[in-house]
């Protein structure tokens, strides 16, 4: 596709639901990120892969948090159990290089999530 | 742990103003530094990515710098429209990711 694109763009979960955010990554990328977005906040670091490899998950906040990208192309992020506390905005991003931090990322739109 | 700041929080100026953005980083051992424009609702919009090695890069009437010894990026907006109306991240790329500041929310008025 042209974007990274993100589905769904709006999610409501009540507390204790599970989640599951879905992430296409621009064609032929490489590299992928979730980043977390509070209200009136950047983003925060999530979690990192290198075509299906997740080489860091070092932000994920909790084991409640789980991301897999099994061919290196989609990837899905997934909250079990959701609290109040994780009410945000779930971006993805791409980026073309390995090194992926020397090249541009891309972020696609974000799934805005309540957790009520 | 890298931390960064941008100041200021809010902006707002009257349309064709020239202005400046302010991004501070507390470590100076970055891969790159890249500017994003973020409207309401909207995901990040890519302006300028200036690697370590650069001193600023240019796109249109958008400017950025980067002086690593400091730690400080700037980007100057020339001749500012309405259109440019959004919150403007910067972020650093350290490691396997990008650590950004609060963002500058900034309002052009015509």
């Amino acid at each position: 596709g042209a974007g990274v694109s993100q589905s769904p763009r709006y999610k409501v979960a009540k507390r204790g639901q599970d989640v599951a955010l879905r992430c296409d990554p621009i064609s032929g990328h490489v590299s992928l990120f979730w980043y977390q977005q509070a209200l009136g906040q950047g983003p925060e670091f999530l979690t990192y892969f290198q075509n299906e490899a997740q080489l860091d998950k070092s932000g994920l906040p909790s084991d409640r948090f789980f991301a897999e990208r099994p061919e290196g192309s989609v990837s899905t992020l997934k909250i079990q159990r959701t609290q109040q506390e994780d009410s945000a905005v779930y971006l993805c991003a791409s980026s073309l290089g390995t090194a992926a931090v020397n090249t541009e990322a891309f972020f696609g739109q974000g799934t805005r999530l309540t957790v009520v | 742990k890298q931390e960064v700041t941008q100041i200021p929080a809010a902006l707002s100026v009257p349309e064709g103003e020239n202005l400046v953005l302010n991004c501070s980083f507390t470590d100076s051992a970055i891969y790159n530094l890249q500017w994003f424009r973020q409207d309401p609702g909207k995901g990040l919009t890519s302006l300028l990515l200036i690697q370590s090695s650069q001193r600023e890069q240019t796109s249109g009437r958008l400017n950025a710098s980067l002086d690593k010894s400091s730690g400080r990026s700037t980007l100057y907006i020339a001749a500012s429209q309405p259109g440019d109306s959004a919150t403007y991240l910067c972020a650093v790329g350290l490691g396997n990711k990008l650590v950004f500041g609060a963002g500058t929310i900034l309002r052009v008025k015509s």
